[in-house]
This record gives C-alpha cells, sequence and structure tokens, in this order.
C-alpha cells in the first residue's frame, strides 16, 4: 500500500539554527500538508499546500516557517531560525484532490531543539 | 469555533469490555468525521470515519456514532484487546477552507488491560 515517508525520523539541532524536514507524499496526490504535536498534546494544523503554493496556514505558521515541493516527489518544511518550543513531532500528510476523504500521514519526524 | 472537544483525556478498560470516546464540535462547516489511532512513536493512522448524513458506521468491532443535532459524535471500540491500546483523536475536516484541513480533538489515551 503506498504510504507517506519522512525523513529524518530524528533531528536534534541548536537553538537558532535552520532545520530542513523532508517528505514524500504519497505518488499521485496533489495536497499536501504538514501537522505538529507537540509531546503529549493534540495534533495541530500547520499548512496546506496545492499547485505549488500555500492555500492555508495556520497562527503557527510563522515567517520562520516555510514549505517547497522542490521537485515532483519531495515536500519540504524549514524551519529558519529554531525555537526551544519548536521542539515537536512534525506530521506530512498527503490526500489526492480536495475531494477525497482521507489524509494519509507519515511516520513524523521528532525535531529537537537544545 | 474550530474545536474539537474530547473526551475522556484517558481510558482503562478491561479486555471484552467497550471503550467510548466523545467528542463534540462548534463549527456546523464540518463535514467528514475521521478517528486515528496513533501508537507511540508513529504517526495518526485512520481507524473509521463518518459524514454527518450518516448516524452510524461501523467497522468489524469499531463504530462511530454521530448526532448532528448535538453535534457530537462518538467511538465505540466493542471487545476491545490490548493490542488497542493506543491514543485515539477524533477530528474534524474544514471543507470551508477549500483546503481540508483537519482539526484534531486533544486525544484518549486508552490502556486495554488483559
Amino acid at each position: 500500500e503506498p504510504e507517506v515517508t519522512q525523513t529524518p525520523s530524528h533531528q536534534v539541532t541548536q537553538m537558532g539554527q535552520e532545520v530542513i524536514l523532508r517528505c514524500v507524499p504519497i505518488s499521485n496526490h496533489l495536497y499536501f500538508y504538514w501537522y505538529r504535536q507537540i509531546l503529549g498534546q493534540k495534533v495541530e494544523f500547520l499548512v496546506s499546500f496545492y499547485n505549488n503554493e500555500i492555500s492555508e496556514k495556520s497562527e503557527i505558521f510563522d515567517d520562520q516557517f516555510s514549505v517547497e515541493r522542490p521537485d515532483g516527489s519531495n515536500f519540504t518544511l524549514k524551519i529558519r531560525s529554531t525555537k526551544l518550543e519548536d521542539s515537536a513531532m512534525y506530521f506530512c500528510a498527503s490526500t489526492g484532490t480536495v475531494y477525497t476523504d482521507t489524509q494519509y500521514f507519515g511516520p513524523g519526524t521528532r525535531l529537537t531543539v537544545l | 469555533q474550530q474545536q474539537v472537544k474530547q473526551s475522556p483525556q484517558s481510558l482503562i478498560v478491561q479486555k471484552g469490555g467497550i471503550s467510548i470516546i466523545n467528542c463534540a464540535y462548534e463549527n456546523t462547516a464540518f463535514d467528514y468525521f475521521p478517528w486515528y489511532q496513533q501508537f507511540p512513536g508513529k504517526g495518526p493512522a485512520l481507524l473509521i470515519a463518518i459524514r454527518p448524513d450518516v448516524s452510524e458506521k461501523k467497522e468489524g468491532r469499531f463504530t462511530i456514532s454521530f448526532n448532528k443535532s448535538a453535534k457530537q459524535f462518538s467511538l465505540h471500540i466493542m471487545d476491545s484487546q490490548p493490542g488497542d491500546s493506543a491514543t485515539y483523536f477524533c477530528a474534524a475536516r474544514d471543507y470551508g477552507g477549500a483546503t481540508n484541513k483537519l482539526i484534531f480533538g486533544t486525544g484518549t489515551l486508552l490502556a486495554v488491560q488483559p
């Protein structure tokens, strides 16, 4: 069964450093998402991406965050200058069309900011 | 209005028992209500989902009951097994934003005792 993959599984970085989290969505999907889950808390929407542009972003997704689809398969989340509070699990998700019900989630990247 | 309230926060059930998790929402624009199961260190995996034009959906041991007038929905796990021990998130899709972002509840940690 097709699946969403994410790399790395765990990223440790120093505060103020830039990190790039990578995702490979399911190949024929058109809508891509990033969600965040702080340890022990709920999953929160960060941003959605369609047709090479952001379609919606949350209040969490400030100027320090950016997303990109650099080629036909990868979807990345960049945090320019990490803060301690960015420590969380970051999940990538994808869905076929805006009318498709199911969002498929990747296994996540655990980001630890020291 | 964008919130999905979930209870209980944690639940302990004996093997063979029924696990019941409840969720409530306010936004009538929500058009799809999935339940995700999450094991430690893994991404959320779709368990079962329902649309608001249906009052109940059953898949194996898992049943969603949906009360549109009360804006409430619940997950029932029949004959609960130790392998069901996980965190369960209800969610609601905000189609009004045209991006299909999911709004998650706060999660229920289910422990099924053998």
